[in-house]
């Protein structure tokens, strides 16, 4: 099964902070790759898709790349309403996984 | 509006089965387009994939649950259903069910709000 290997595990930052989150696949996934944030008592909300597709109404300072197994989040000008936990989801093997996730912490 | 709810029962003794239907509402459930996932959320962890089902009825499941795992649909009832059996302690969490878009990438939206169940005795 495709591991996908998420970092860091949580960070601590300031509101206005650009903030990175990546993951790595144990194969290749070409471009499924897909986002996700989740706050605390919510389910996962679809932030990006196909690695650096924005979901409909997602602010424009989520942005994803993607170079070989390296899939990365960014969050330009951090919010207060994006301190949340974040998942990676590898969507290439039927056998879905999720990385291990990401919580961003108020510093 | 596309929306999904589970329901079930929230506490389920060790060893017995963990049963589960997720009711999709604003959608039909037969659409060749569509896959049908659980997914579940140990308290204080991360998302953990449980297993798909498909248009043809495929089904597919994560590896260490496959033996204990069925995933099934039920379209009359615009249904689908979780059955976990012989679970433990480990089993607990907040249940998902969601739906997978089949375009030329896939992904899972939206999601149902979530159900906890507790294995206890």
């Amino acid at each position: 099964d495709i591991q996908m290997t998420q970092s860091p595990s949580s960070l601590s930052a300031s509101v206005g902070d650009r903030v990175t989150i990546t993951c790595r696949a144990s194969e290749s996934t070409s471009i499924y790759v897909n986002w996700y944030q989740q706050k605390p008592g919510r389910a996962p909300k679809l932030l990006i898709y196909a690695a650096s597709t924005l979901e409909s109404g997602v602010p424009s300072r989520f942005s994803g790349s993607a170079s070989g197994t390296d899939f990365t989040l960014t969050i330009n000008s951090l919010q207060p309403e994006d301190f949340a936990t974040y998942y990676c989801q590898q969507t290439y093997s039927r056998r879905l996984t999720f990385g291990g996730g990401t919580n961003i912490e108020i510093k | 509006q596309l929306q999904l709810q589970e329901s079930g029962p929230g506490l389920v003794k060790p060893l017995e089965t963990l049963s589960l239907t997720c009711t999709v509402s604003g959608a039909s459930i037969s659409s060749s387009r569509y896959y049908w996932g659980w997914i579940r959320q140990p308290p204080g962890k991360g998302l953990e994939w449980i297993g798909s089902i498909y248009y043809s009825g495929s089904t597919y499941y994560y590896p260490s649950l496959q033996s204990r795992v069925t995933i099934s649909v039920d379209t009359f009832k615009n249904q689908f259903s979780l059955r976990l059996s012989s679970v433990t302690g480990a089993d607990t969490a907040v249940y998902y069910c969601a739906r997978g878009n089949l375009a030329t990438y896939s992904w899972f939206d939206p999601w149902g709000q979530g159900t906890l169940v507790t294995v206890s005795s």
